[in-house]
């Protein structure tokens, strides 16, 4: 069984258009979470939601909004995308805060 | 907020060989540090992690160890094979007082050459 799920894995559009990708966790975790990964594969945490309670990254620009329809669930929307949002982007999930994170197998946006 | 640094960026060593990653954190209030193996094209995953309480865990080839005084905490790796070649990403974060965000280190590419 797959612990977390993200769709799609490949995602590759035009500047200015607004996309979504999806995150499912069977885990039972109360916590979930995005990363962006750049080309340099540094990891950047970009939200964290535990408990309906959103934690956001203040350098995350606010086009990159999460919603949460249920603790199983955390997508992330992106309006007028950019070049510079290209990136893999991972989901992850943890039991509760400060503790071990899964991540799902990423999503690579690329930016036209 | 915190700061986690990571070093090296880059460790190549010759199969058989130990190699040693290390970070450094800012907040003394972080008590949680991961780390997080991460092969080419693949997601991050956790290897081994430490909490504030232990100065050092290990399991099999891979050790972590803990100085709170001079926040820094280290990755050890015996005996290293072709297969240990990843990225190993180093984070820290807190239970409370600090941020429970964690924070990650920028990454140090290892390669091991058969």
């Amino acid at each position: 069984d797959t612990a977390v799920s993200q769709t799609p894995k490949y995602l590759v559009t035009q500047m200015g258009n607004d996309k979504s990708i999806k995150c499912e966790q069977n885990l039972g975790h109360d916590t979930m979470y995005w990363y962006k990964q750049d080309s340099k594969k540094f990891l950047k945490i970009m939200f964290s939601y535990n408990n309906k309670e959103l934690i956001i990254n203040e350098t995350v620009p606010n086009r990159f909004s999460p919603k949460s329809p249920d603790k199983a669930h955390l997508n992330l929307h992106i309006n007028s995308l950019e070049l510079g949002d290209s990136a893999v982007y991972f989901c992850a999930s943890s039991p509760g805060l400060v503790n071990e994170q899964y991540f799902g197998p990423g999503t690579r946006l690329t930016v036209t | 907020g915190e700061n986690v640094e990571q070093h090296p960026s880059t460790l190549s060593v010759q199969e058989g060989d130990s190699a040693v990653i290390k970070c450094t954190y800012s907040d003394s209030a972080s008590n949680y540090f991961p780390w997080y193996k991460q092969e080419l094209g693949k997601r991050p995953q956790l290897i081994i992690d430490i909490r504030s309480n232990v100065g050092e865990k290990k399991d099999q080839r891979i050790a972590v160890t803990l100085n709170k005084t001079a926040k820094h905490f280290s990755l050890h790796i015996t005996e290293t094979q072709p297969e240990d070649s990843a990225v190993y990403f180093c984070a820290a974060s807190s239970t409370s007082g600090g941020s429970y965000i964690p924070t990650f280190g920028r990454g140090t590419s290892l390669i091991v050459h058969p």
